[in-house]
């Protein structure tokens, strides 16, 4: 079945420092991938996406590359900020026709200024 | 808009209560499901709907029933509640629009559940 893996955190980083989570994934076909963001006491929203291989989704500074051959799909942001502190999930969808989203563990982000 | 609501936003049963869990959305999405979150797990589905009408188990279903009698509105029903049901809720709903990589699953606040 499908299944996505995250790295495990939490992670603590220092502002401006620079963040990676890793996000690899188990699926048939072509599955459409998702960052989501959860700010404390909050639901989840969409951070980025990407939809076919080698496509990069971007936002807020955060990127993430669908890597069909690695089965990756790694966020990065460059300089992290406080308010960037936050859970991130990434997050698989199977095909076209199929709505379920598969979400990995989560990784919770705290950043110090 | 606005967007996907949940009620309430914190709840405490007792073993063996029943409840629901209120989801509406004004987007007139077609699919809206639940998840429940737990440290260390991710969300997981409980049930979908892909329509008025249509409901559907996801990884997580025993011990709660849905109905989707509207397009907007569609409760989470807590048959006789459990420790093990302790957790956070999202209610989340979709179009069926993905061409142009326009999919997206927008997401209520949650509902925090105890259950003593």
């Amino acid at each position: 079945g499908n299944s996505v893996t995250q790295m495990e955190g939490p992670v603590t980083l220092s502002e401006e420092a620079f963040l990676t989570i890793n996000c690899t994934y188990t699926a048939t076909g072509y599955p459409s991938l998702f960052w989501y963001v959860q700010y404390p006491g909050e639901g989840l929203q969409l951070l980025l996406k990407a939809t076919k291989a080698d496509d990069k989704g971007s936002n807020k500074g955060f990127e993430a590359t669908y890597r069909k051959e690695t089965t990756s799909f790694h966020l990065e942001k460059g300089s992290v900020q406080v308010s960037d502190s936050a859970v991130y999930f990434c997050a698989l969808k199977k095909g076209s026709n199929d709505y379920k989203l598969s979400f990995g563990a989560g990784t919770t982000v705290t950043v110090r200024a | 808009n606005a967007g996907v609501t949940q009620t309430p936003k914190f709840q405490v049963l007792k073993t063996g209560q029943s409840m629901t869990l209120q989801c509406a959305q004004d987007m007139n999405h077609e699919y809206m499901s639940w998840y429940r979150q737990d440290p260390g797990m991710g969300l997981r589905l409980i049930h979908y709907s892909v329509g008025a009408g249509i409901t559907d188990q996801g990884e997580v279903p025993n011990g709660y029933n849905v109905s989707r009698s509207t397009t907007e509105d569609f409760p989470l029903r807590l048959l006789s509640a459990a420790p093990s049901q302790t957790s956070v809720y999202f209610c989340a709903s979709s179009s069926f629009q993905t061409s142009g990589g326009k999919y997206e699953q927008y997401f209520g606040p949650g509902t925090r559940l105890t259950v003593t």
